[in-house]
């Protein structure tokens, strides 16, 4: 079945540092790509996604692109602040007995220092 | 335009008593999604719902775990005699259409005595 792999954390930066949290997938088909993002105490937000080969998802300075032939989906930013300290989750979707329900990675915490 | 409500923010149970799980989807999501993260694991899809309608529970166990959506009202998920590896965090998702971006709500964290 689909699965995915993301870096294991904590990851631990200072402000300003370049991020990088590595995600890879195993799925049937073509299936969509995500990147969600938990703060303390809230739900999962949707970050950014891309829904085939070679798109570029960005948001808040967040950026990954679907890589087809490598089945990964980065997380980069160039630049971290203090209010990027959060979990962040890759996913994946793809109709499967007749949702589209989400497969999640376990998950990354990240903490930025000042 | 409120967002995902879920309700009890923290359920504590004692083993044998049932937990019940409330979710609100947004205004006009007919469809909701229940997923579980256990303590140092991801979230795992249950069942995905509509109104009314079971569409998908491939990800529920199949004995004391059930879910229903009615017409009115919100989602339920229920848990029948709880084991001490109910205890987890319980997350609803809604979308306004099948395929459209799953809406999360902030959890329930229940723990089972």
């Amino acid at each position: 079945g689909n699965s995915v792999t993301q870096m294991e954390g904590p990851v631990t930066l200072s402000e300003e540092a370049f991020l990088t949290i590595n995600c890879t997938y195993t799925a049937t088909g073509y299936p969509s790509l995500f990147w969600y993002v938990q703060y303390p105490g809230e739900g999962l937000q949707l970050l950014l996604k891309a829904t085939k080969a070679d798109d570029k998802g960005s948001n808040k300075g967040f950026e990954a692109t679907y890589r087809k032939e490598t089945t990964s989906f980065h997380l980069e930013k160039g630049s971290v602040q203090v209010s990027d300290s959060a979990v962040y989750f890759c996913a994946l979707s793809g109709t499967q007995g007749g949702s589209e329900k989400l497969v999640f990675g376990k998950g990354t915490k990240l903490t930025v220092n000042p | 335009n409120a967002g995902v409500m879920q309700n009890p923010r923290h359920l504590v149970r004692r083993r044998g008593q049932e937990a019940r799980l409330r979710c609100s989807p947004m205004k006009g999501h007919s469809h909701v999604y229940w997923y579980r993260q256990l303590p140092e694991e991801g979230l795992k899809f249950m069942v995905y719902l509509q109104k009314e309608n079971i569409i998908d529970e491939s990800g529920m166990p199949k004995e004391r775990f059930s879910a229903e959506f009615p017409k009115e009202g919100p989602s339920i998920l229920r848990i029948q005699q709880v084991v001490r590896g109910d205890s987890a965090a319980y997350f609803c998702a809604s979308s306004p259409n099948r395929g459209g971006e799953q809406f999360f709500g902030p959890g329930t964290r229940l723990t089972v005595l």
